[in-house]
């Protein structure tokens, strides 16, 4: 988990509220993700980002939204968070150059439960 | 579509024998394959990963993958498992339909070693 952090590591929150999750690194490597992970399903990609201000979507993006204005901070929204998205959240960076290009490196993670 | 496949929920293993995780994939290029593990209530720690080259690929605590494109499989193996190998296991692909480096993830396989 060196050089990453996530932020809150606990969340409970109620039905319909906005809720945002952020990870900051300190390895200045350029992609930043956000991961859900579920029993039954391992880790699914909600959005990623390829740069400042760089951002796409991956596999279960609806509800959710991201904003990344310095390298080191990549955060995920919930907009209205509903009981469906109650799971552990994951940050992970990765780098395409180097000796350990394309290996992912998370976070500790962050366990939102919506009631 | 890519996919990546771990067929067992579980793998049980008396400690000191040998331990395989199995993985299959399904991708439309040259794949990009990666083996994490998770301890309990902590992020996914890289192990290993196949990029090119050597079939065989060596990685951290003792493991190693073996690449066969042939059966389009990627199985996890040690040669002596330890009581602190337990844990949750985790086979990824590159996703080639996004940018940079995001990848796929199985379902995950649960290795339990017994002493």
């Amino acid at each position: 988990d060196a050089g990453i952090t996530q932020s809150p590591r606990h969340k409970v929150t109620e039905t319909g509220t906005p809720v945002t999750l952020r990870c900051h690194q300190t390895e200045n490597h350029r992609y930043m993700y956000w991961y859900r992970q579920d029993p039954g399903h391992g880790l699914r990609l909600i959005h990623y980002s390829y740069g400042v201000k760089d951002t796409d979507k991956g596999e279960v993006s609806d509800g959710y939204s991201v904003s990344r204005s310095k390298t080191e901070d990549f955060l995920l929204t919930l907009e209205s968070a509903t009981s469906s998205q109650t799971s552990v959240y994951f940050c992970a960076i990765s780098a395409t150059s180097g000796r350990n290009s394309y290996e992912q490196y998370f976070g500790p993670g962050t366990r939102l439960t919506v009631t | 579509a890519q996919s990546v496949a771990q067929p067992e929920d579980q793998v049980n293993v008396a400690e000191g024998n040998p331990l395989t995780v199995k993985c299959t994939y399904s991708v439309s290029g040259n794949p990009y394959l990666f083996w994490y593990v998770q301890y309990p209530n902590r992020g996914l720690q890289f192990l290993l990963k196949y990029i090119t080259g050597d079939n065989l690929v060596k990685g951290s605590y003792g493991f190693e993958a073996e690449f066969n494109k042939s059966q389009t499989s990627f199985h996890l193996k040690k040669p002596s498992a330890l009581v602190s190998d337990s844990a949750l296991y985790f086979c990824a692909v590159r996703d080639l339909n996004q940018a940079g480096t995001a990848l796929i993830f199985g379902k995950g396989t649960t290795l339990s070693v017994s002493s």
